[in-house]
């Protein structure tokens, strides 16, 4: 069955980056996009940006343009989210989350708690 | 951007009653790429509902969806114990995609 498993909680300090990764399996990775997306306390829930894993095109949201980058492995079928300067308001769940191109998220990673703090 | 208002924040119901969730698009959503998903304390997201209408894989007939352009409701007929949770919409239709704040279900 499909699966993402993300790596696991981080904590960072101000300014620092933060890579995290989100492994698939179940699925033909190359043939969908990954996205990623935020949560975080008492926040909505924010889309950061994805992927087109065939050819890897990136789309970001304007508020992250800039400080994050998405990538991935097509052989370890991974994909990957750095954000960088991180500011405490990055404190969050991020989550990986998987669309055929254009289409509703249907399977997502169970996400990784990022926490940003001096 | 498209912002989503759900309503009410709160719904507080018992088991077997009908729920009713609201999502109001700020612009009309292209060709109803409107989803719904439901949230469980320390769980991600699962999605129930996208294309406005249609229920996703294994999600029971109890869950459905109806709306177009800017207007959207989820509709649980009757609830179940393990349907009290946090709903939420989301669009997909433009760029950035965004998320509706939320509908709690809790118990009466």
């Amino acid at each position: 069955q499909v699966q993402f498993v993300q790596s696991g909680a981080e904590v960072e300090k101000p300014g620092a980056s933060v890579k995290v990764s989100c492994k698939s399996s179940g699925y033909t990775f190359t043939t969908y996009t990954i996205h990623w997306v935020r949560q975080a306390p008492g926040q909505r829930v924010e889309w950061m940006g994805w992927i087109s894993v065939g050819n890897g095109d990136t789309r970001y949201s304007q508020k992250f343009q800039g400080r994050v980058t998405i990538t991935r492995d097509t052989s370890a079928s991974t994909a990957y989210m750095e954000l960088f300067s991180l500011r405490s308001d990055d404190t969050a769940v991020y989550y990986c989350a998987r669309s055929e191109e254009g289409r509703h998220l249907d399977y997502w990673g169970q996400g990784t708690l990022v926490t940003v703090f001096s | 951007e498209i912002v989503l208002t759900q309503s009410p924040g709160t719904l507080s119901l018992s088991p077997g009653e009908r729920a009713t969730l609201s999502c109001r698009a700020s612009q009309s959503v292209s060709s109803s790429y409107l989803g719904w998903y439901q949230q469980k304390p320390g769980q991600a997201p699962r999605l129930l509902i996208y294309g406005a209408s249609s229920r996703a894989t294994g999600i029971p007939d109890r869950f459905s969806g109806s709306g177009s352009g800017t207007d959207f409701t989820l509709t649980i007929s009757s609830l179940e114990p393990e349907d009290f949770a946090i709903y939420y919409c989301h669009q997909y239709g433009s760029s950035p995609r965004t998320f509706g704040g939320g509908t709690k279900v809790e118990i009466k």
